[in-house]
Protein backbone atom coordinates (compact mmCIF):
# COMPACT_ATOMS: atom_id res chain seq x y z
CA UNK A 1 0.00 0.00 0.00
CA UNK A 2 1.09 3.72 0.36
CA UNK A 3 3.65 4.52 2.16
CA UNK A 4 4.79 8.01 3.95
CA UNK A 5 8.66 8.44 5.00
CA UNK A 6 9.35 11.08 7.05
CA UNK A 7 12.96 12.15 7.70
CA UNK A 8 14.25 12.64 10.37
CA UNK A 9 12.39 10.31 12.98
CA UNK A 10 14.09 12.60 15.88
CA UNK A 11 16.32 15.41 15.91
CA UNK A 12 17.65 17.27 18.56
CA UNK A 13 19.12 20.84 18.31
CA UNK A 14 20.48 24.06 19.60
CA UNK A 15 17.52 27.04 20.15
CA UNK A 16 18.11 29.43 17.34
CA UNK A 17 19.32 26.57 14.66
CA UNK A 18 17.41 25.88 11.66
CA UNK A 19 15.64 22.37 10.92
CA UNK A 20 14.43 20.71 7.88
CA UNK A 21 12.18 17.74 8.14
CA UNK A 22 11.50 15.64 5.13
CA UNK A 23 8.06 13.96 3.99
CA UNK A 24 8.32 11.56 1.03
CA UNK A 25 5.60 9.90 -0.70
CA UNK A 26 7.00 6.58 -1.79
CA UNK A 27 5.33 5.00 -3.96
CA UNK A 28 2.61 7.23 -5.24
CA UNK A 29 2.32 10.76 -6.06
CA UNK A 30 1.04 13.37 -3.88
CA UNK A 31 -0.54 16.47 -4.81
CA UNK A 32 -1.52 17.55 -1.58
CA UNK A 33 0.41 17.34 1.76
CA UNK A 34 -0.03 17.79 5.06
CA UNK A 35 1.69 19.04 8.09
CA UNK A 36 0.54 18.18 11.79
CA UNK A 37 1.78 19.16 14.98
CA UNK A 38 1.23 17.20 17.90
CA UNK A 39 1.66 18.30 21.44
CA UNK A 40 2.49 15.78 24.19
CA UNK A 41 -1.15 14.29 25.06
CA UNK A 42 -3.22 16.43 22.98
CA UNK A 43 -4.80 16.33 19.52
CA UNK A 44 -2.78 16.73 16.01
CA UNK A 45 -3.52 20.42 15.06
CA UNK A 46 -2.78 21.10 11.24
CA UNK A 47 -0.32 23.44 10.46
CA UNK A 48 -1.08 23.55 6.55
CA UNK A 49 -1.77 22.40 3.44
CA UNK A 50 0.62 22.20 0.76
CA UNK A 51 0.10 21.52 -2.81
CA UNK A 52 2.97 20.84 -5.20
CA UNK A 53 3.65 23.78 -6.90
CA UNK A 54 2.06 26.42 -5.21
CA UNK A 55 2.42 27.82 -1.63
CA UNK A 56 1.18 26.53 1.03
CA UNK A 57 -2.07 27.48 2.79
CA UNK A 58 -1.21 27.66 6.55
CA UNK A 59 -3.93 27.39 9.12
CA UNK A 60 -4.96 30.54 11.29
CA UNK A 61 -2.26 31.01 14.32
CA UNK A 62 0.74 29.31 12.16
CA UNK A 63 3.72 31.26 11.51
CA UNK A 64 4.14 30.79 7.74
CA UNK A 65 7.95 32.65 7.98
CA UNK A 66 8.86 30.52 10.93
CA UNK A 67 7.48 27.10 9.63
CA UNK A 68 8.16 27.13 5.53
CA UNK A 69 6.75 24.46 3.77
CA UNK A 70 7.70 23.29 0.36
CA UNK A 71 6.60 20.94 -2.20
CA UNK A 72 8.88 21.17 -4.68
CA UNK A 73 7.84 17.54 -6.30
CA UNK A 74 4.78 15.41 -6.40
CA UNK A 75 6.69 12.84 -3.50
CA UNK A 76 8.44 15.63 -1.74
CA UNK A 77 7.28 17.93 0.88
CA UNK A 78 9.54 19.85 3.32
CA UNK A 79 8.87 21.42 6.78
CA UNK A 80 11.79 24.17 7.88
CA UNK A 81 11.62 25.26 11.13
CA UNK A 82 13.38 28.39 11.69
CA UNK A 83 15.06 29.79 13.93
CA UNK A 84 13.88 27.19 16.82
CA UNK A 85 13.15 27.94 19.94
CA UNK A 86 12.39 25.47 22.76
CA UNK A 87 8.62 26.33 22.67
CA UNK A 88 8.82 24.57 18.88
CA UNK A 89 9.50 20.80 20.68
CA UNK A 90 7.17 19.19 19.21
CA UNK A 91 5.74 15.56 17.21
CA UNK A 92 5.40 17.02 13.55
CA UNK A 93 3.59 14.86 11.28
CA UNK A 94 2.77 14.71 7.72
CA UNK A 95 0.10 13.28 5.38
CA UNK A 96 -0.62 13.01 1.63
CA UNK A 97 -2.94 12.28 -0.73
CA UNK A 98 -3.77 11.38 -4.44
CA UNK A 99 -6.18 14.44 -5.50
CA UNK A 100 -8.28 15.56 -3.37
CA UNK A 101 -8.07 15.51 0.99
CA UNK A 102 -10.45 12.58 1.41
CA UNK A 103 -9.71 10.86 4.57
CA UNK A 104 -9.88 7.56 3.41
CA UNK A 105 -7.04 8.19 0.97
CA UNK A 106 -5.19 10.07 3.22
CA UNK A 107 -1.28 8.54 4.39
CA UNK A 108 0.33 9.11 7.09
CA UNK A 109 4.27 9.93 8.47
CA UNK A 110 5.81 8.35 11.63
CA UNK A 111 6.33 11.48 12.32
CA UNK A 112 9.27 13.38 13.62
CA UNK A 113 10.08 14.64 17.05
CA UNK A 114 11.66 17.99 17.42
CA UNK A 115 14.03 18.99 21.13
CA UNK A 116 15.14 22.33 20.74
CA UNK A 117 17.97 23.03 23.72
CA UNK B 1 -15.34 25.62 15.21
CA UNK B 2 -15.83 21.97 15.03
CA UNK B 3 -14.14 19.52 17.68
CA UNK B 4 -13.79 16.38 18.90
CA UNK B 5 -13.44 14.85 22.29
CA UNK B 6 -12.25 11.56 23.57
CA UNK B 7 -11.90 9.79 26.86
CA UNK B 8 -8.50 10.34 28.51
CA UNK B 9 -6.63 7.16 28.66
CA UNK B 10 -4.60 5.08 29.15
CA UNK B 11 -7.38 2.10 29.17
CA UNK B 12 -5.46 -0.83 30.76
CA UNK B 13 -7.60 -4.64 29.66
CA UNK B 14 -6.75 -7.67 29.87
CA UNK B 15 -6.52 -9.77 26.74
CA UNK B 16 -10.36 -10.99 25.35
CA UNK B 17 -11.90 -8.15 27.35
CA UNK B 18 -14.52 -5.66 25.82
CA UNK B 19 -13.26 -2.26 24.62
CA UNK B 20 -15.08 0.69 24.69
CA UNK B 21 -13.47 4.19 23.60
CA UNK B 22 -15.52 7.16 24.09
CA UNK B 23 -15.67 9.75 21.29
CA UNK B 24 -18.20 13.33 20.92
CA UNK B 25 -17.96 15.67 18.39
CA UNK B 26 -19.37 19.26 17.52
CA UNK B 27 -19.82 20.30 13.87
CA UNK B 28 -21.98 21.86 11.69
CA UNK B 29 -23.57 20.04 9.62
CA UNK B 30 -23.06 16.00 9.49
CA UNK B 31 -18.96 15.36 9.09
CA UNK B 32 -17.60 12.52 8.22
CA UNK B 33 -16.18 10.50 10.86
CA UNK B 34 -13.20 8.51 11.57
CA UNK B 35 -10.99 6.09 13.19
CA UNK B 36 -7.15 6.32 13.11
CA UNK B 37 -5.15 4.05 15.16
CA UNK B 38 -1.32 4.67 15.76
CA UNK B 39 0.99 1.48 16.67
CA UNK B 40 4.44 2.80 18.20
CA UNK B 41 6.91 3.84 15.75
CA UNK B 42 4.21 4.07 13.37
CA UNK B 43 1.86 6.39 11.32
CA UNK B 44 -1.65 6.79 11.63
CA UNK B 45 -3.62 4.18 9.66
CA UNK B 46 -7.33 4.53 9.18
CA UNK B 47 -9.12 2.19 11.15
CA UNK B 48 -12.68 2.76 10.05
CA UNK B 49 -15.00 5.66 9.17
CA UNK B 50 -18.63 6.52 8.50
CA UNK B 51 -20.02 9.07 6.55
CA UNK B 52 -23.75 9.89 7.49
CA UNK B 53 -25.49 8.98 10.33
CA UNK B 54 -26.48 5.25 11.60
CA UNK B 55 -23.56 3.84 9.50
CA UNK B 56 -21.68 1.86 11.11
CA UNK B 57 -18.00 1.27 10.36
CA UNK B 58 -16.06 -2.07 10.79
CA UNK B 59 -12.46 -3.19 10.43
CA UNK B 60 -10.41 -5.99 12.12
CA UNK B 61 -13.45 -6.73 15.03
CA UNK B 62 -13.90 -2.87 16.34
CA UNK B 63 -17.01 -1.18 15.32
CA UNK B 64 -18.03 2.48 15.58
CA UNK B 65 -21.55 3.50 14.59
CA UNK B 66 -22.62 7.13 13.78
CA UNK B 67 -24.96 8.27 16.55
CA UNK B 68 -26.43 11.64 15.39
CA UNK B 69 -28.72 12.26 18.24
CA UNK B 70 -26.34 11.78 20.88
CA UNK B 71 -22.97 13.56 18.38
CA UNK B 72 -20.66 10.21 19.32
CA UNK B 73 -19.07 7.94 17.20
CA UNK B 74 -17.68 5.23 20.10
CA UNK B 75 -15.08 2.30 19.06
CA UNK B 76 -15.87 -0.74 20.06
CA UNK B 77 -14.84 -4.23 20.53
CA UNK B 78 -16.01 -7.32 21.51
CA UNK B 79 -12.13 -9.22 22.99
CA UNK B 80 -9.06 -7.19 22.34
CA UNK B 81 -5.99 -8.86 21.82
CA UNK B 82 -2.61 -7.83 23.01
CA UNK B 83 -1.55 -6.63 19.39
CA UNK B 84 -4.53 -4.01 20.10
CA UNK B 85 -2.32 -2.28 22.60
CA UNK B 86 -1.84 0.69 20.28
CA UNK B 87 -3.22 4.82 20.23
CA UNK B 88 -6.61 5.47 19.01
CA UNK B 89 -7.46 9.11 17.78
CA UNK B 90 -11.32 9.69 16.75
CA UNK B 91 -11.50 12.44 13.82
CA UNK B 92 -14.00 14.18 11.96
CA UNK B 93 -13.93 15.97 8.38
CA UNK B 94 -15.15 19.49 8.36
CA UNK B 95 -16.56 20.82 5.59
CA UNK B 96 -13.06 22.50 3.81
CA UNK B 97 -12.47 18.32 4.05
CA UNK B 98 -9.79 19.07 6.95
CA UNK B 99 -9.18 16.19 9.65
CA UNK B 100 -9.98 17.62 13.29
CA UNK B 101 -9.05 15.31 15.94
CA UNK B 102 -9.07 14.19 19.72
CA UNK B 103 -6.31 14.08 21.86
CA UNK B 104 -5.94 10.21 21.34
CA UNK B 105 -6.69 7.55 23.66
CA UNK B 106 -3.54 5.01 24.56
CA UNK B 107 -4.99 1.29 24.67
CA UNK B 108 -2.71 -1.14 26.75
CA UNK B 109 -3.82 -5.01 26.86
CA UNK B 110 -2.25 -7.49 29.01
CA UNK B 111 -2.02 -10.76 28.47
Amino acid sequence: GAVVSQHPSWVICKSGTSVKIECRSLDFQATTMFWYRQFPKQSLMLMATSNEGSKATYEQGVEKDKFLINHASLTLSTLTVTSAHPEDSSFYICSASVGRALANVLTFGAGSRLTVL
Amino acid sequence: GDSVTQMEGPVTLSEEAFLTINCTYTATGYPSLFWYVQYPGEGLQLLLKATKADDKGSNKGFEATYRKETTSFHLEKGSVQVSDSAVYFCALMDSSYKLIFGSGTRLLVRP
